[in-house]
C-alpha cells in the first residue's frame, strides 16, 4: 500500500472548517483513501472514504486532487469533541484481507 | 459504538503471567483483524481471520502469541509469558468480505505489564 505524507499537528477553531490534508503521491489506480480518526483511549473511527470523486457523509467531506496524489479532508464545523488524531490510509479496496498501514496521523487541537 | 467489542478493556499484569482478550465482532462481518497500538504511535497490523481461519500473521506476532476464531464468530488472543514491552492497547476490527471492506474497530484492551 502507498505511503502517506500528514502534518503532525493541526489547530482549529471551534466552529471553523477544519481542513486536514494529506499526500500520497506514490497511489495506485486501484488504492482508495481512506480516514479514520482516534480520540483519546478510544478505538480508531471510520470517517470516510474514496476512490476518485469527492465524497461527503454525515461526519465529513473528502476532497482527492484529479492527479490523485494528495487528499484533503474537511469537517466543515468543527466542535471540542472533533479534537483527535486524523489518520490518512491508502489500500486496496476489493482485496481480502488487505490490513490498514497506519501512519503518525496528524493530530488536531479544535480551540475554544 | 460501531458494534465491536473488546473484554477487558483494561488488564494489568505481572511480567511472565498469561493473558487473554475477547474480541466479538460486528455480528454479519467474517473477516476479524488483531493490531497493536503503543503511545504515540498508530496501530499496527498482527493478524486476521477470515472465517474461523486464520490467513495472516504479521512478523510482530511472536511465538508468544496466538489467536484463534473457533467458530468464526468471537476471537481470542493470547499473550503466554508477559513481558514489558508487551505494553499496548490491543485493537480488534471487523469486516464483511466483498465490497469495500471497510474495517470497523473495537474500544481496544489496554494492558499493562508490571
Amino acid at each position: 500500500d502507498a505511503k502517506t505524507t500528514q502534518p503532525t499537528s493541526m489547530d482549529c477553531a471551534e466552529g471553523r472548517a477544519a481542513n486536514l490534508p494529506c499526500n500520497h503521491s506514490t497511489i495506485s489506480g486501484n488504492e482508495y483513501v481512506y480516514w479514520y480518526r482516534q480520540i483519546h483511549s478510544q478505538g480508531p473511527q471510520y470517517i470516510i472514504h474514496g476512490l476518485k470523486n469527492n465524497e461527503t457523509n454525515e461526519m465529513a467531506s473528502l476532497i482527492i486532487t484529479e492527479d490523485r496524489k494528495s487528499s484533503t479532508l474537511i469537517l466543515p464545523h468543527a466542535t471540542l469533541r472533533d479534537t483527535a488524531v486524523y489518520y490518512c490510509i491508502v489500500r486496496v479496496g476489493n482485496n481480502a484481507g488487505n490490513m490498514l498501514t497506519f501512519g503518525g496521523g496528524t493530530r488536531l487541537m479544535v480551540k475554544p | 459504538d460501531t458494534g465491536v467489542s473488546q473484554d477487558p478493556r483494561h488488564k494489568i499484569t505481572k511480567r511472565g503471567q498469561n493473558v487473554t482478550f475477547r474480541c466479538d465482532p460486528i455480528s454479519e462481518h467474517n473477516r476479524l483483524y488483531w493490531y497493536r497500538q503503543t503511545l504515540g504511535q498508530g496501530p499496527e497490523f498482527l493478524t486476521y481471520f477470515q472465517n474461523e481461519a486464520q490467513l495472516e500473521k504479521s512478523r510482530l506476532l511472536s511465538d508468544r502469541f496466538s489467536a484463534e476464531r473457533p467458530k468464526g464468530s468471537f476471537s481470542t488472543l493470547e499473550i503466554q509469558r508477559t513481558e514489558q514491552g508487551d505494553s499496548a492497547m490491543y485493537l480488534c476490527a471487523s469486516t464483511k468480505s466483498g465490497g469495500q471492506e471497510t474495517q470497523y474497530f473495537g474500544p481496544g484492551t489496554r494492558l499493562l505489564v508490571l
